[in-house]
C-alpha cells in the first residue's frame, strides 16, 4: 500500500506527558498536511509543509505544538505538556503542489487517536 | 472564506441512487467545489470536484448548478460501504497561499440494506 500512513494510529498518555506523532506521506508529494478533529466535527487545519518548509500555521497550533519536516518526507508533530483539551484525531495528508487554477487531492492517512487521562 | 450548507444527515436504499445536495450561495467566481467523504475510523477520501460543468469519475458525479450557488453529488448506486460523512468545500484555485480545506460538519450518509 502506498498510501498515507501515520504512526501510531492510538496513543494514550497522561495529562502533563509530550507525545509525537509521525506520518509518512505518499513518496512522490511534496505538500504535506496535518489537521485536527474532535468527535463530531469536521478536520480542522494545524499546518502545512512545501518540501521542509512550513508554510502556514493555524491559530488552533499553540506554542505547545511544534512540527517538523527536516528532509521533506516523512513529518512529526509534537505536543508537549498535554492538556485535556488535545483529546483529538491527528490526520496527516499529503498532495502534489497545486497549480494556480488547477486542484491537486489531498490524500489522507487514518490518523492518530490521542487520548489524554 | 466563502462558507457551505449541508442537510446534517440523509438516508437512502441500497442500489438506489443518492442525491447530496450542498448550498454556498457565497460562492465565488474562482472558488472549485469539492467532495470529500469519512468513513468510520478512516480519514477523509477525496472523491470528486468541479468548477462549472457537471463532473464524473468512477466513483460519483457532480452537478453544478447554473448560476453555481447550489451543487449536487450523485452516488449513481449506493452500496453499504458508500455510508460515510460526506464534506461538501470550497476552495479558491487563484489564491495562492490558501491551501487548507475547511470542512464543515458535512452530510452523515445511512444506507439502509
Amino acid at each position: 500500500d502506498t498510501g498515507v500512513s501515520q504512526d501510531p494510529r492510538h496513543k494514550i498518555t497522561k495529562r502533563g506527558q509530550n507525545v509525537t506523532f509521525r506520518c509518512d506521506p505518499i513518496s512522490e508529494h511534496n505538500r504535506l498536511y496535518w489537521y485536527r478533529q474532535t468527535l463530531g466535527q469536521g478536520p480542522e487545519f494545524l499546518t502545512y509543509f512545501q518540501n521542509e518548509a512550513q508554510l502556514e500555521k493555524s491559530r488552533l497550533l499553540s506554542d505547545r505544538f511544534s512540527a517538523e519536516r527536516p528532509k521533506g518526507s516523512f513529518s512529526t508533530l509534537e505536543i508537549q505538556r498535554t492538556e485535556q483539551g488535545d483529546s483529538a484525531m491527528y490526520l496527516c495528508a499529503s498532495s502534489l503542489e497545486p497549480g494556480q487554477g488547477y486542484s491537486q487531492p489531498q490524500h489522507f492517512g487514518d490518523g492518530t487517536r490521542l487520548s489524554i487521562l | 472564506d466563502a462558507k457551505t450548507t449541508q442537510p446534517n444527515s440523509m438516508e437512502s436504499n441500497e442500489e438506489e441512487p443518492v442525491h447530496l445536495p450542498c448550498n454556498h450561495s457565497t460562492i465565488s467566481g474562482t472558488d472549485y467545489i469539492h467532495w470529500y467523504r469519512q468513513l468510520p475510523s478512516q480519514g477523509p477520501e477525496y472523491v470528486i470536484h468541479g468548477l462549472t460543468s457537471n463532473v464524473n469519475n468512477r466513483m460519483a458525479s457532480l452537478a453544478i448548478a447554473e448560476d453555481r450557488k447550489s451543487s449536487t453529488l450523485i452516488l449513481h448506486r449506493a452500496t453499504l460501504r458508500d455510508a460515510a460523512v460526506y464534506y461538501c468545500i470550497l476552495r479558491d484555485y487563484f489564491n495562492f497561499g490558501n491551501e487548507k480545506l475547511t470542512f464543515g460538519t458535512g452530510t452523515r450518509l445511512t444506507i439502509i440494506p
